[in-house]
């Protein structure tokens, strides 16, 4: 089937530990792969996009790299801020290329610590 | 506008009626999204417009949802005799042709009483 998975939360660190949340999916092609971030109160920003194998977003110190072989879409920040705190969805488009709507994992909900 | 805007913002209703939500995408924006929010469910696609194409309404729970896109800019989604189980956060998002990433508005919470 078509669907994402991603580690469960709540995830809580300290300011300036290294990050990660996990994200797998499956598909029949090359879907584009998104990382997306709730801020409390806020609605859903896009923070980085990978369209094909081997590329890398990043955005706002935050990376991820589209691994075909592992079918995964990791998000790794290196020193997480308290600014950070807020909920990360990883998600997948159903179309390949820029077209179609997304599938989402269920979120992962970071906190972190002062 | 300058993002995609919803409303009402919140909505209290009762158990058996209908309700509309609104959303007003980013002009120029030819693709427009539904999707719903619930505590534990993650983000639930309902229904995708893109232009003048019929939408795909896979995602819809049941047959008392539907939606509507008026002249490819504002959409209505309307949930009749509503039930306790659709109370959830409604989120709207539009995007360009060929564009990546969505916009997404700040929601509707609707609950059901």
């Amino acid at each position: 089937g078509n669907s994402v998975t991603q580690m469960e939360g709540p995830v809580t660190l300290s300011e300036e530990a290294f990050l990660t949340i996990n994200c797998t999916y499956t598909a029949t092609g090359y879907p584009s792969l998104f990382w997306y971030v709730q801020y409390p109160g806020e609605g859903l920003q896009l923070l980085l996009k990978a369209t094909k194998a081997d590329d890398k977003g990043s955005n706002k110190g935050f990376e991820a790299t589209y691994r075909k072989e592992t079918t995964s879409f990791h998000l790794e920040k290196g020193s997480v801020q308290v600014s950070d705190s807020a909920v990360y969805f990883c998600a997948r488009n159903t179309y390949g290329g820029s077209q179609g709507n997304l599938i989402f994992g269920k979120g992962t909900k970071l906190s972190v610590k002062p | 506008g300058a993002g995609v805007s919803q409303s009402p913002s919140n909505k209290v209703t009762e158990k058996g009626k209908d309700v509309e939500l609104r959303c007003d995408p980013i002009s120029g924006h030819t693709a427009l999204y539904w999707y719903r929010q619930s505590l534990g469910q993650g983000l639930e696609f309902l229904i995708y417009f893109q232009g003048n194409s019929a939408p795909d309404k896979s995602g819809l729970p049941s047959d008392r949802f539907s939606a509507e896109r008026t002249g490819g800019s504002v959409s209505t989604l309307t949930i009749q005799r509503t039930q306790q189980e659709d109370s959830a956060v409604y989120l709207c998002a539009s995007s360009l042709l060929d564009s990546y990433g969505y916009t997404f508005g700040s929601g509707t919470r609707l609950t059901v009483v």
